[in-house]
C-alpha cells in the first residue's frame, strides 16, 4: 500500500539549534502539508504547499515541496522552547481522492 | 479564521456504553472528518464525509458509525463503547476544490472504562 515515513520520530535539542525534519512518500503526492500539535491541542497548519519545488517560509519554519514529488521537509530554525509540540506532515496521494494521508510525527523537545 | 469545535476535550464513558462525538464548523466546508490518533500509531482516517447524509470509510471504520444531518456539523458515534476505542480522537473539516488544507478541532480525549 501507499505509505508515508516521516523522520526522525524525536529530536531533544538545545534552545538555539537548527531543526530539520523529512517526510518521504513511497508515491506522488500532488500537496503537501506540514501541522504542529500542542500537547492536548489538535494539529495546526503551518505549512501548505501544492507545487514540486515550491519553497516556503512562515517565519522562522521553511518547507519545500521535493521535486520528485515524493518528499518534503521542514526547517526550524533558532529554536525556542515554545516550538515543542509534534510536527506532522500530511499530503495526498494522486489517487486518493479527499483522502489526506498522515505521518507518523515528529515529537520535538527543545532544552533551555 | 476557520472554526472546528468539538463538543467535549475529555470524556470518561464505561464499556458498553453509546457514545457520541460532536463536531461543528463555521465555514460552510463540504468536507468533514474524523481522526484517531494514538502513540506510534499516528492519525487514522475513520470516517470521512463529503456532503450531507454522505459518508465513506476511513481506513479503521469498525467499531464506529457516523452522522452527518446538517453540513456543519459530523458527528461520530461509538455504537458499544469498548477499552481499546480509548484514544484522541480528532475532528477536521475541508473547504471544497483545489484547496487542500484539513483544519482541525482541538480534540477529545475519550477514556473507556
Amino acid at each position: 500500500g501507499q505509505q508515508l515515513n516521516q523522520s526522525p520520530q524525536s529530536m531533544f535539542i538545545q534552545e538555539g539549534e537548527d531543526v530539520s525534519m523529512n517526510c518521504t512518500s513511497s508515491s506522488i503526492f500532488n500537496t503537501w502539508l506540514w501541522y504542529k500539535q500542542e500537547p492536548g491541542e489538535g494539529p495546526v497548519l503551518l505549512i501548505a504547499l501544492y507545487k514540486a519545488g515550491e519553497l516556503t517560509s512562515n517565519g522562522r519554519l521553511t518547507a519545500q515541496f521535493g521535486i520528485t514529488r515524493k518528499d518534503s521537509f521542514l526547517n526550524i530554525s533558532a529554536s525556542i522552547p515554545s516550538d515543542v509540540g509534534i510536527y506532522f506532515c500530511a499530503g495526498r496521494f494522486d489517487n486518493a481522492g479527499n483522502m489526506l494521508t498522515f505521518g507518523g510525527g515528529t515529537r520535538l523537545m527543545v532544552k533551555p | 479564521d476557520v472554526k472546528v469545535t468539538q463538543s467535549s476535550r475529555y470524556l470518561v464513558k464505561r464499556t458498553g456504553e453509546k457514545v457520541f462525538l460532536e463536531c461543528v464548523q463555521d465555514m460552510d466546508h463540504e468536507n468533514m472528518f474524523w481522526y484517531r490518533q494514538d502513540p506510534g500509531l499516528g492519525l487514522r482516517l475513520i470516517y470521512f464525509s463529503y456532503d450531507v447524509k454522505m459518508k465513506e470509510k476511513g481506513d479503521i471504520p469498525e467499531g464506529y458509525s457516523v452522522s452527518r444531518e446538517k453540513k456543519e456539523r459530523f458527528s461520530l458515534i461509538l455504537e458499544s463503547a469498548s477499552t481499546n476505542q480509548t484514544s484522541m480522537y480528532l475532528c477536521a473539516s475541508r473547504p471544497p476544490g483545489q484547496v487542500r488544507v484539513a483544519f482541525f478541532g482541538q480534540g477529545t480525549r475519550l477514556t473507556v472504562v
